[in-house]
């Protein structure tokens, strides 16, 4: 069954430092793989995904991700934290064999310090 | 291109009674999903529906239910509500459901049980 794990449930960084977020996921065919951003109160934004081609993947708001299938990791990544980014951010895999359905993590909550 | 919309936006019910929410789809968009967001089992699939067709199912007793219209308007009904049941109810479109498309999700419905 697919699943996905994201290791961290909450982590605190300065802004300005880089930051990293685990994702890791269980699936045997190519997975379709998307990080979200959910801001208190609002709905899922897509910050990028990936499902074949180049596994380095640039989103939005300067984030990036890389697919590593060695590992089953599709880690999150910004180089420079801005205080805006604090918010909860998800993990998420699809599958061509379960339309509109998306697996998604538990979640990692982003804390920024000043 | 107008986003995901979902009303209401927050709804207060007593045991036993039922709810029906809304979800207009971005315009063009025919597949719409259905997500339950608790803070003890994360985001959880409901259903999607594609061409007024239930095509997806999650793992949620029959009280949960949704119809699609023929302009790809959905509405989620539960019945028999339970305290259980207060959560954060996301839509979400994309063009046709495959699995490479990005989900667009609107702000959600907050339901509280009481």
């Amino acid at each position: 069954a697919q699943s996905v794990t994201q290791p961290d449930i909450h982590i605190t960084v300065s802004e300005g430092a880089s930051l990293e977020l685990r994702c890791n996921y269980s699936y045997g065919a190519t997975p379709y793989l998307f990080w979200y951003v959910q801001s208190p109160g609002q709905g899922l934004q897509l910050l990028l995904k990936y499902f074949s081609g180049d596994t380095l993947v640039q989103g939005i708001k300067g984030f990036e991700a890389e697919f590593k299938r060695s590992q089953s990791s599709f880690n999150l990544r910004k180089p420079s934290v801005h205080w805006s980014d604090a918010a909860e951010y998800f993990c998420a895999v699809g599958s061509s064999s379960n339309t509109g359905k998306l697996i998604f993590g538990q979640g990692t909550t982003l804390q920024v310090k000043p | 291109k107008a986003g995901v919309t979902q009303t209401p936006r927050y709804l207060i019910k007593t045991r036993g009674q039922q709810v029906t929410l809304s979800c207009s789809p971005i315009s063009g968009h025919r597949s719409v999903s259905w997500y339950q967001q608790t803070p003890g089992q994360g985001l959880q699939f409901l259903f999607e529906y594609f061409s007024e067709t239930q095509r997806n199912k999650g793992n949620f007793p029959g009280r949960f239910s949704g119809r699609q219209f023929s302009n790809s308007r959905s509405e989620m009904n539960v019945s028999t509500l339970e305290l259980g049941d207060s959560a954060l109810y996301l839509c979400a479109s994309s063009p046709a459901g495959q699995a490479q498309e990005t989900q667009y999700f609107g702000p959600g419905t907050r339901l509280l049980v009481l």
